[in-house]
């Protein structure tokens, strides 16, 4: 079965600071892999994406992470966080099995970004 | 633009009643999934469906329906609300073939059972 752990439910960081979100995740095949953000009252929006290649992937609002296939993690990284990036995460994994990719998600991370 | 809407966004319900929350999409996407979100639990597949007459069951199906009779729709049904499905659910959808995989998602439904 595959299975996702976020390890920090809350993370404190300063404005400016950088910022790492862990994730660990199980699946038995090469997996996908995925982080969304959550705003306040929204549904989630995809950071960014991994399904091959480059193990480093590059996302939106200068979000970046690296899969390690050792380690069986995709942490998500930031070198100078905003206010603004204060919100929800979650790390997700799936596949392409059985002709769709039903995702599992982590319990998430919440960020608060102090000014 | 396409999106992908979910009504009604707030309901308050009694134990016992059946609901049904709908969800609409305008992506075209085969793969249709419904989620709960509930605090220190993150979101939890409840059921899937890959195509029109298809459905599956999540981890958290029990006391859950959906059908899928056209493209665009899978419906959500309680079957008899009861407390513990007070939650936030949310509705996504993704298009089909390998390399696609991202799930869009709905501002989800707030459903809260007394």
């Amino acid at each position: 079965a595959q299975s996702v752990t976020q390890p920090d439910i809350h993370i404190t960081v300063s404005e400016g600071a950088s910022l790492e979100l862990r994730c660990n995740y199980s699946y038995g095949a090469t997996p996908y892999l995925f982080w969304y953000v959550q705003s306040p009252g929204q549904g989630l929006q995809l950071l960014l994406k991994y399904f091959s290649g480059d193990t480093l992937v590059q996302g939106i609002k200068g979000f970046e992470a690296e899969f390690k296939r050792s380690q069986s993690s995709f942490n998500l990284r930031k070198p100078s966080v905003h206010w603004s990036d204060a919100a929800e995460y979650f790390c997700a994994v799936g596949g392409f099995t059985g002709g769709g990719n039903k995702l599992t998600f982590g319990t998430g991370t919440q960020l608060k970004v102090e000014l | 633009d396409a999106e992908i809407t979910q009504s009604p966004r707030h309901k308050i319900t009694e134990t016992g009643r059946q609901v049904t929350l709908a969800c609409h999409q305008t992506w075209n996407h085969n793969n249709m999934f419904w989620y709960r979100q509930d605090l220190g639990h993150g979101l939890r597949l409840i059921h899937y469906s890959y195509g029109v007459q298809d459905t599956n069951k999540g981890e958290v199906s029990d006391g859950y329906s959906v059908s899928r009779s056209n493209t665009e729709d899978l419906p959500l049904t309680l079957e008899s609300a009861a407390s513990s499905q007070t939650s936030v659910y949310f509705c996504a959808s993704s298009g089909a073939g390998a390399n696609t995989g991202e799930l869009f998602f709905g501002e989800g439904s707030r459903l809260t059972v007394l």
